[in-house]
């Protein structure tokens, strides 16, 4: 199948400061790409859509000034999380959609300390 | 709005034993249903979906449009199914985004 790629795979950070997180459609194009976020033992709750060339799309209840998406190319969708405090430690999953298959990939996770 | 329910957190069976995870949903229309599974320490992957009517490591779904459920079976479990599961729903009316269900641990005794 295709493969997704997120990039670093885990980070610690001050808080305070910025951290920018990666995903990568490595073998295929993808318009759209889903960013996630995990909590211990919980389900991805869906944070933003992202798509190519436009602005993201926000759940309810995602600051979109704290979570930055660019999504500039057909197989590149960064998420910046801003001046990033201890609440936002979690595991972020990236996944992008294959409209050729109507399957959405996802990433292996990021997982994000903050201290 | 579209909803995805797993009512059960954990379940624990045996080698060999018939497992059952439940899935039901909420959806005006027809969705598309799917079953994805983490592996421990791996990412998520699609498991199977309603529209393939596929069996996938010997496990199965049937969509059941009037007791909106997708319940996921296989009628002997191996040590090796032992993972996270999540049924999750995408449809028309919502962008074609996936909704997850709370997910299902599901862990398989020797």
């Amino acid at each position: 199948g295709a493969v997704v790629s997120q990039h670093p795979s885990w980070v610690i950070c001050k808080s305070g400061t910025s951290v920018k997180i990666e995903c990568r459609s490595l073998d295929f194009q993808a318009t759209t790409m889903f960013w996630y976020r995990q909590f211990p033992k919980q389900s991805l709750m869906l944070m933003a859509t992202s798509n190519e060339g436009s602005k993201a799309t926000y759940e309810q209840g995602v600051e979109k000034d704290k979570f930055l998406i660019n999504h500039a190319s057909l197989t590149l969708s960064t998420l910046t999380v801003t001046s990033a405090h201890p609440e936002d430690s979690s595991f972020y999953i990236c996944s992008a959609r294959d409209w050729s298959l109507n399957t959405q990939y996802f990433g292996p996770g990021t997982r994000l300390t903050v201290l | 709005a579209q909803r995805v329910t797993q009512p059960e957190k954990l379940l624990s069976v045996f080698k060999g034993a018939p497992v059952e995870l439940k899935c039901n949903y909420s959806y005006s229309g027809s969705p598309e249903l799917f079953w994805y599974v983490q592996y421990s320490r791996q990412r998520l992957q699609l498991l199977l979906r309603h529209i393939s009517r596929e069996s996938i490591k010997g496990f199965t779904a049937d969509l059941n449009k009037g007791e909106t459920s997708f319940h996921l079976k296989k009628p002997f479990a191996q040590e090796e199914d032992s993972a996270m599961y999540y049924c999750a729903l995408s449809g028309i009316n919502a962008g074609n985004m996936l909704t997850f269900g709370g997910g299902t641990r599901l862990m398989v005794k020797p």
